[in-house]
């Protein structure tokens, strides 16, 4: 069966400083993995996913996610904070197998301070 | 233009009352889904349909109806209405494949009292 853990239910961090939420996950086969952020009040939005190639995925508003096979973790990464990037941040994954299900962890917030 | 609209944003109603909420699509994608999201920001699939035919249906009580009358359209009907039916619901869409990404709605808030 398919699982995702965000570890951490709260992240605070001062603006400029580097960022890390954190992921793991089990899958049968190979994972797909994605990260989605939820502001207040808002659906969730795409931020970045890795499917396969590179290890390091480049995304939107300058996060980054790796991709550790032997750790089955896909942590969230921002080199210099901003305090706009306090939200609800969702990791998420999925496989072939899955037939389309996707399989959310339970959203980390992540607070970033002036 | 909106990608995933859903209606109404708001929605507050009476334990036993029948309700309905609407979602469309204009990214020309093949699958839609609705999803719970609980007071915990817990977020649970309930039902996912590609082109008009119920692909993922999770333990989701007999009193909650999708409906897609075509592939852009996915509405969730909800019969006698309890308090613990309470949460955000949002409808997605993607593209078949399950390496693709999901556009969100705006959600639908729904308060039983």
């Amino acid at each position: 069966a398919q699982s995702v853990a965000q570890p951490e239910d709260q992240v605070n961090v001062a603006e400029g400083n580097p960022l890390t939420v954190k992921c793991t996950y089990s899958v049968s086969g190979n994972p797909y993995l994605f990260w989605y952020v939820q502001y207040p009040n808002r659906g969730l939005q795409f931020l970045l996913k890795y499917i396969t190639g590179d290890n390091l995925v480049k995304g939107s508003y300058g996060f980054e996610a790796e991709f550790n096979k032997s750790q089955t973790s896909f942590h969230l990464k921002k080199p210099s904070a901003l305090v706009s990037d306090s939200a609800l941040y969702f990791c998420a994954v999925s496989s072939y197998s899955s037939a389309s299900k996707i399989i959310f962890g339970s959203g980390t917030r992540l607070s970033i301070r002036p | 233009d909106t990608a995933v609209s859903q209606t109404p944003k708001y929605l507050v109603t009476q334990m036993g009352n029948d309700k309905s909420i609407k979602c469309e699509q204009n990214l020309g994608h093949d699958t839609m889904y609705w999803y719970k999201q609980d007071s915990k920001k817990f977020l649970k699939i309930m039902f996912s349909y590609n082109n008009k035919e119920l692909i993922i249906n999770e333990t989701v009580p007999n009193r909650f109806s999708p409906k897609s009358p075509d592939k852009a359209h996915l509405n969730l009907h909800i019969n006698s209405l309890e308090l613990g039916d309470s949460a955000v619901y949002f409808c997605a869409s993607s593209q078949v494949r399950q390496s693709d990404e999901q556009f969100f709605g705006p959600g639908t808030r729904l308060t039983v009292l």
